[in-house]
């Protein structure tokens, strides 16, 4: 069964500097999906990023970005020029697809807090 | 404007009571999916549907039941069986699993539901 860790509970930045949010997941899958979704604390789950494992280039989302090393099974987010907004709950998710249904596996979430 | 809305924001019950949470989207998917949120939890799966008059048991279905006899709607009913139904709910929808190109899953705001 797959499985999505996320090791680090809890993380804080200053505004404007650079925060990484790291995920690892355990599958034996070679095509599969990864997302990065954030939940403020209005609670809606939204979504920041996608990657899917065949692609070798790392997705970006303006300031949002992913480091996927498909071999060491991680995918990390990387926050750059943090906002006061970016505060919120993180979760890494993964996807296998093409079974009878596309099924979101999540991690526990990583709380992030931005300081101004 | 399209989206997946959720009513209500927040519900009580009493214990012994079932409950209905509502779930509508206009975003003409035609997957849509239920989870349930506990604290220091990422979602799990409740039910899920493909297409309309069909719906799967997800991971925790027990003390749960759907109906989806519209596109558009995904009610989940929070029965007396289930054992500790204070949660939040979320729900989602995405475009055709089964036509074999995957989407991404987008979420509704939630229902906090509380059991007094």
């Amino acid at each position: 069964a797959q499985t999505v860790t996320q090791s680090q509970p809890e993380m804080s930045v200053q505004e404007a500097e650079t925060v990484t949010l790291s995920c690892t997941y355990d599958t034996s899958e070679s095509n599969y999906y990864l997302f990065w979704y954030k939940q403020p604390p209005s609670r809606q789950m939204i979504l920041v990023i996608r990657q899917e494992a065949y692609k070798q280039q790392n997705a970006t989302e303006n300031r949002f970005s992913v480091n996927f090393q498909k071999a060491a099974k991680s995918f990390s987010l990387k926050i750059s020029d943090s906002q006061l907004g970016d505060t919120a709950m993180y979760f890494c998710a993964f996807m296998k697809p093409f079974l009878n249904t596309d099924k979101l596996i999540f991690g526990t979430g990583t709380r992030l807090q931005v300081f101004p | 404007d399209g989206g997946i809305t959720q009513s209500p924001k927040y519900l009580f019950r009493k214990e012994g009571q079932n409950v209905t949470l509502s779930c509508e989207q206009n975003l003409n998917h035609d997957a849509m999916y239920w989870y349930r949120q506990d604290p220091g939890q990422g979602l799990r799966l409740i039910y899920y549907s493909q297409i309309v008059n069909d719906f799967q048991k997800g991971d925790i279905a027990e003390g749960y039941s759907v109906s989806r006899e519209k596109k558009e709607s995904f009610p989940l009913t929070v029965t007396s069986a289930q054992k500790n139904p204070t949660a939040f709910y979320l729900c989602a929808s995405s475009i055709d699993p089964l036509a074999g190109d995957t989407d991404t899953q987008y979420f509704g705001p939630g229902t906090r539901l509380t059991v007094l």
